[in-house]
């Protein structure tokens, strides 16, 4: 039982390339989200999803899109890298029902936008 | 708005000292409220949650948070920090349906001394 996991740990991108970042979930969790964490800002939400084929916005969307083809997996796509988009990134997710809404966080994936 | 709000960005404590982290949330009703922590260059580590019922709550590590209603607080506390609590504590709030996410605040950077 792996958890959450992300990929890649660390990249670096030029302003205008486009990326994805993976994460993927073995605990079989409906709820999955994903987080930018800035320095002095703690943790804001992008996208989020509450169940395969389900998608939607969070806090600070923009520049972002994700999809939810299969219950473990939510990947992350920058479609045209801005240098404001350098942070770290964290997905999480959770099961459904109201006394087992723990989030399970991932290790993170530190992005530098040059 | 659902906010949190940690009003110590930086906290220093001798180790074997006590220590309060404190935490103020503003929600329509009670919020599910969670402690993470955070070591350097690591993801986020649950410590504690507090869904309903007995207000005081116990954790991981030795930790424990005081749900007070009355003034919107979740206070977290140790009675003696050891030098591997040096770290970034992070208090979170979730509406209860797990749709929208964790509202976290910006975070505690706890300095141990010797």
């Amino acid at each position: 039982n792996a958890g959450v996991t992300q990929t890649p740990k660390f990249r670096v991108l030029k302003t205008g390339q486009s990326m994805t970042l993976l994460c993927a979930q073995d605990m079989n969790h409906e709820y999955m989200y994903w987080y930018r964490q800035d320095p002095g800002m703690g943790l804001r939400l992008i996208h989020y999803s509450v169940g395969e084929g389900t998608t939607a916005k969070g806090e600070v969307p923009d520049g972002y899109n994700v999809s939810r083809s299969t219950t473990e997996d939510f990947p992350l796509r920058l479609l045209s890298a801005a240098p404001s988009q350098t942070s770290v990134y964290f997905c999480a997710s959770s099961s459904t029902g109201p006394r087992t809404e723990t989030q399970y966080f991932g290790p993170g994936t530190r992005l530098l936008v040059l | 708005a659902q906010s949190v709000t940690q009003p110590d960005i930086h906290i220093t404590v001798s180790e074997g000292a006590s220590l309060e982290l404190r935490c103020n949330y503003s929600y329509g009703a009670t919020p599910y409220l969670f402690w993470y922590v955070q070591s350097p260059g690591q993801g986020l580590q649950l410590l504690l949650k507090y869904f309903s019922g007995d207000t005081l709550v116990q954790g991981i590590k030795g930790f424990e948070a005081e749900f007070k209603r009355s003034q919107s607080s979740f206070n977290l506390r140790k009675p003696s920090v050891h030098w591997s609590d040096a770290a970034e504590y992070f208090c979170a709030a979730g509406g209860g349906g797990g749709a929208d996410g964790l509202t976290f605040g910006k975070g505690t950077h706890l300095i141990i001394q010797p």
